[in-house]
């Protein structure tokens, strides 16, 4: 079946990029999600990628995407402490709406 | 973004009971929601594709008789965990949307005793 793999977890400096990577096998897969996840909250959408698209730019987010190698990554710049938090790749899947999700990348920001 | 909203956000209740948890669409129609289920430090598992006016999709593995899905309306689909066991303790969170965007509720954390 379907499967998203993330790294599981990334600390990095304040003031710093932080770049997560994610890979897929479904290449069907239409539309290419972001999301963020803090302590017992639920999941909020930061970005998404049509499949048609290499690279997507939102404010300090970056999203690549090489289709070929079926690999996605989220880069953030200059990393907060307010990002710290767990960070969810996700692909549509068979062509419908649902999505099937990575295990999530813990990303720790330190001073 | 849409607000998809879900209650309660926390329940505690004995082995043997049923619960029942909502999630709702705030401001936006929803023909499909989808129920997703996490247990801690681990991903979320889709358990279902709740359908308005026609019966649920349920994922491999999932009980449709333990976990019984109704989708009332354009803005509410109910899940409704039957005979619940502590096993089932677990993060229950729904999405709401059309592709590509997709919006989850707050989540609801169930402990069975």
């Amino acid at each position: 079946g379907e499967d998203v793999e993330q790294s599981l977890f990334l600390s990095v400096r304040e003031g710093d990029s932080s770049v997560i990577n994610c890979t897929y096998t479904d290449s069907s897969s239409t539309y290419l999600y972001w999301y963020k996840q803090e302590p017992g909250a639920g999941l909020q959408l930061l970005t998404y990628i049509f499949s048609n698209m290499d690279m997507k730019q939102d404010q300090r987010l970056t999203v690549l995407l090489n289709k070929k190698d079926k690999h996605l990554s989220l880069r953030i710049a200059d990393t907060q402490t307010g990002d710290s938090a767990i960070y969810f790749c996700a692909v549509t899947s068979g062509g419908y709406n649902k999505l099937i999700f990575g295990a999530g990348t813990r990303l720790a920001v330190h001073p | 973004g849409a607000v998809v909203s879900q209650h309660p956000s926390r329940v505690i209740c004995k082995s043997g009971t049923s619960v029942k948890i909502e999630c709702r669409s705030l401001d936006f129609q929803a023909t499909t929601m989808f129920w997703y289920r996490q247990f801690p430090k681990q991903s979320l598992m889709l358990m279902a594709t709740s359908n308005e006016g026609s019966k649920a999709t349920y994922e491999q593995g999932v009980e449709k008789d333990k976990f019984l899905i109704n989708h009332a309306s354009l803005t509410l689909s109910t899940l409704t965990v039957t005979s619940a066991h502590p096993e089932d303790s677990s993060f229950y969170i729904c999405s709401a949307g059309r592709v590509p965007e997709q919006f989850f509720g707050p989540g609801t954390r169930l402990t069975v005793l």
